[in-house]
C-alpha cells in the first residue's frame, strides 16, 4: 500500500498561506489522496480529495504535482483555528475493499 | 448529518479484561474501520469491513478482533486487554468509492480513550 511522508510540524502566520507538503511517492494510477485534519480531543475532519487535477472547496485547495508522487494543501488565509494536525492520505480501492491509509501527519501550528 | 456514534469517551480496564468497542453509524454505508491513535504514530488502522459479515486485517490486528452483523454497527473486541493497548480508539465509516453517492469521504467517531490498568 502506498504511504505518504509529511514533515512533523509547520508554523504559519495568521492571515498568510499555510501549505502543506505531502509525499506519495509509490501511489498507484487509481489511489486517491485524500487530506483530514485533526484538531485536539475531536475526531479527524475531512477537507478535500483529489485524484490527478487540482480540486478546491470552501476550505482549502489541493495541488497534485503531474506525476502524481506529490501534493500540497493549501489553506488560502489561516485563522487560529486552523491550528490542528493535518494528514494527507491515500485511498486504497481494489475490486471489495476501500481503506484509508494514515500517516503520522503535520502538526500546523498558526500565530497571532 | 453523517453521525457515527462510539458507544464510550473514555473507558478503564483491567488487565485480562474482555473489552468491546461499539461503533454505530446512520448513513447506510458500507465500510467501517476501527483505528488506534498513539502520540507520534498517527492513526493506524486496525480492522476495517466493506460490507456486514466480512473484515479484513489492516495494519495491527494482533490482539484484536471485529465484528459486524449488522451494517450500521461495528465492534472491536480485545479478548484480553494488555497495557500496551492503551489508546485512542477511532471508528470511522465511509461510502464506498465509484457507487455515485456524492459524499465519500470517512466520517469519524469522537475516539474512545481506553486505559488498561
Amino acid at each position: 500500500d502506498a504511504k505518504t511522508t509529511q514533515p512533523p510540524s509547520m508554523d504559519c502566520a495568521e492571515g498568510r498561506a499555510a501549505n502543506l507538503p505531502c509525499n506519495h511517492s509509490t501511489i498507484s494510477g487509481n489511489e486517491y489522496v485524500y487530506w483530514y485534519r485533526q484538531i485536539h480531543s475531536q475526531g479527524p475532519q475531512y477537507i478535500i480529495h483529489g485524484l490527478k487535477n487540482n480540486e478546491t472547496n470552501e476550505m482549502a485547495s489541493l495541488i497534485i504535482t503531474e506525476d502524481r508522487k506529490s501534493s500540497t494543501l493549501i489553506l488560502p488565509h489561516a485563522t487560529l483555528r486552523d491550528t490542528a494536525v493535518y494528514y494527507c492520505i491515500v485511498r486504497v480501492r481494489t475490486y471489495n475493499t476501500d481503506k484509508l491509509i494514515f500517516g503520522t501527519g503535520t502538526r500546523l501550528q498558526v500565530f497571532p | 448529518d453523517v453521525k457515527v456514534t462510539q458507544s464510550s469517551r473514555y473507558l478503564v480496564k483491567r488487565t485480562g479484561e474482555k473489552v468491546f468497542l461499539e461503533c454505530v453509524q446512520d448513513m447506510d454505508h458500507e465500510n467501517m474501520f476501527w483505528y488506534r491513535q498513539d502520540p507520534g504514530l498517527g492513526l493506524r488502522l486496525i480492522y476495517f469491513s466493506y460490507d456486514v459479515k466480512m473484515k479484513e486485517k489492516g495494519d495491527i490486528p494482533e490482539g484484536y478482533s471485529v465484528s459486524r452483523e449488522k451494517k450500521e454497527r461495528f465492534s472491536l473486541i480485545l479478548e484480553s486487554a494488555s497495557t500496551n493497548q492503551t489508546s485512542m480508539y477511532l471508528c470511522a465509516s465511509s461510502a464506498v468509492l465509484d457507487t455515485g453517492k456524492v459524499f465519500t469521504e470517512a466520517f469519524f467517531g469522537q475516539g474512545t480513550r481506553l486505559t488498561v490498568v
